[in-house]
């Protein structure tokens, strides 16, 4: 059974210092996504990494993928109070790309000024 | 642009009560599918549609029916509604382009609750 786990599921930071979000994941698989949620609303679609050593960065977000690991990071520089939100990690479950998703429980990042 | 459109986006149930949550994409993607959020939790995957015509069990489908209208269209039934199905439903769609990776995108949400 593949089951994802993050951590921290809740972090508080001030504006400016860095951190990063672990999510591990228990078998193979071949895609590895990351989206955010914002108080009541949908998940937005952050990153989607396809291979081993894949990196994307986008703004202050940077996620990267090692699959022998069976882990991905998603590093956070100098935290700003909008990127404050509920991170999640996601698996694929299929053999291939089946979008069929296994979501960690999420991470709560609080950034303060 | 519409994007995902879900509704109804509140909806207050009696238990034994039935239901149909709608979707709807115009992105022109094969593949859907119905989702659930639990308060402080993840979502987990309820049914799948592949394509116009199919569909399969996700992690949790018990108590829950789908239908595929048409490309376009992907409904979740509750038959007979109970408290523990009180959750923000996520209906998605996606193209599933291997080679660059796809997007999911999700829906609004339904707010569902069962007394």
């Amino acid at each position: 059974e593949l089951k994802v786990e993050q951590n921290p599921l809740f972090l508080s930071m001030q504006e400016g210092k860095n951190y990063t979000i672990y999510c591990n994941y228990s078998t193979t698989s071949d895609r590895l996504y990351w989206y955010r949620q914002d108080p009541g609303k949908s998940l937005e679609s952050l990153f989607v990494l396809l291979s081993n050593g894949a990196v994307k960065q986008e703004g202050r977000l940077m996620a990267s993928l090692d699959t022998k690991a069976r882990l991905s990071t998603l590093h956070i520089t100098a935290a700003v109070h909008d990127l404050s939100a509920t991170y999640f990690c996601a698996v694929d479950h299929g053999s291939g790309n089946t979008g069929k998703l296994i979501f960690g429980q999420g991470t709560t990042l609080q950034v303060k000024p | 642009n519409a994007g995902v459109t879900q509704t109804p986006k509140f909806q207050v149930l009696k238990t034994g009560q039935s239901m149909t949550l709608q979707c709807a994409q115009d992105m022109n993607h094969n593949s859907m599918y119905w989702y659930r959020q639990d308060p402080g939790m993840g979502l987990r995957l309820i049914y799948y549609s592949a394509s116009e015509g199919t569909t399969d069990k996700g992690e949790v489908p018990n108590g829950y029916n789908v239908s595929r209208l048409n490309k376009r269209e992907f409904s979740l039934r509750l038959e007979s509604a109970a408290p523990s199905q009180t959750s923000v439903y996520f209906c998605a769609s996606s193209a599933l382009r291997y080679i660059s990776g796809n997007t999911i995108y999700f829906g609004e949400g339904s707010w569902l609750t069962v007394v």
